[in-house]
């Protein structure tokens, strides 16, 4: 079946250092891959997304790339800030209505 | 414009009561969701509603029923709560079921004991 994979968190950082957080996927077909992010106390957020292979969606520094030869659409940042501690979910998207996602990865930001 | 709203924010419940989860949105979309976020788990579905006036059961759908009261509202009901429904509740919507945005909600932090 159709499944995602993030890595555990929490995920902590000095601000300005380098985040990639992973997130792998199975799927049959050529899904539309997502991350979201939910800020402390509020809903989540689309963050950025790419709905076919090799894509690369951006967004506030973000960028992650679809790769189909190894089922990944990882997170990564330059440099991180305090404001981007939150916990980012990648999900996907069948060819119906559901979104599939991944369990969050927290991510904290040290000043 | 407010978005996706939720009431309550929060709610304690004890085993067998129920309540309803109000959602609203002002964005005038076609599709609307409710999802459950348990930790470790990420989000699961528990019902949509693809238009007005239709509803379908999501993954999780069990101990639920939902209400799409209007084009702007869908309701969450718990029968008879549960602790296994202790949870947070988000609902979201989109402008239709195809669309890869959703929107959502600040969510409902629900405790049953």
């Amino acid at each position: 079946g159709n499944s995602v994979t993030q890595m555990e968190g929490p995920v902590t950082l000095s601000e300005e250092a380098f985040l990639t957080i992973n997130c792998t996927y199975t799927a049959t077909g050529y899904p539309s891959l997502f991350w979201y992010v939910q800020y402390p106390g509020e809903g989540l957020q689309l963050l950025l997304k790419a709905t076919k292979a090799d894509d690369k969606g951006s967004n506030k520094g973000f960028e992650a790339t679809y790769r189909k030869e190894t089922t990944s659409f990882h997170l990564e940042k330059g440099s991180v800030q305090v404001s981007d501690s939150a916990v980012y979910f990648c999900a996907l998207k069948r060819s119906n209505y559901q979104l599939i996602w991944g369990a969050g990865t927290k991510l904290i930001i040290k000043p | 414009n407010a978005g996706v709203t939720q009431t309550p924010k929060f709610q304690v419940l004890k085993t067998g009561q129920s309540m309803t989860l109000q959602c609203a949105q002002d964005m005038n979309h076609n599709s609307m969701y409710w999802y459950r976020q348990d930790p470790g788990m990420g989000l699961r579905l528990i019902y949509y509603s693809a238009s007005e006036g239709t509803t379908d059961k999501g993954e999780v759908p069990n101990g639920y029923n939902v209400s799409r009261l209007n084009k702007r509202e869908f309701s969450l009901r718990l029968e008879s709560a549960a602790p296994s429904q202790t949870s947070v509740y988000f609902c979201a919507s989109s402008e239709d079921a195809n669309t890869y945005e959703q929107y959502f909600g600040p969510g409902t932090r629900l405790t049953v004991t």
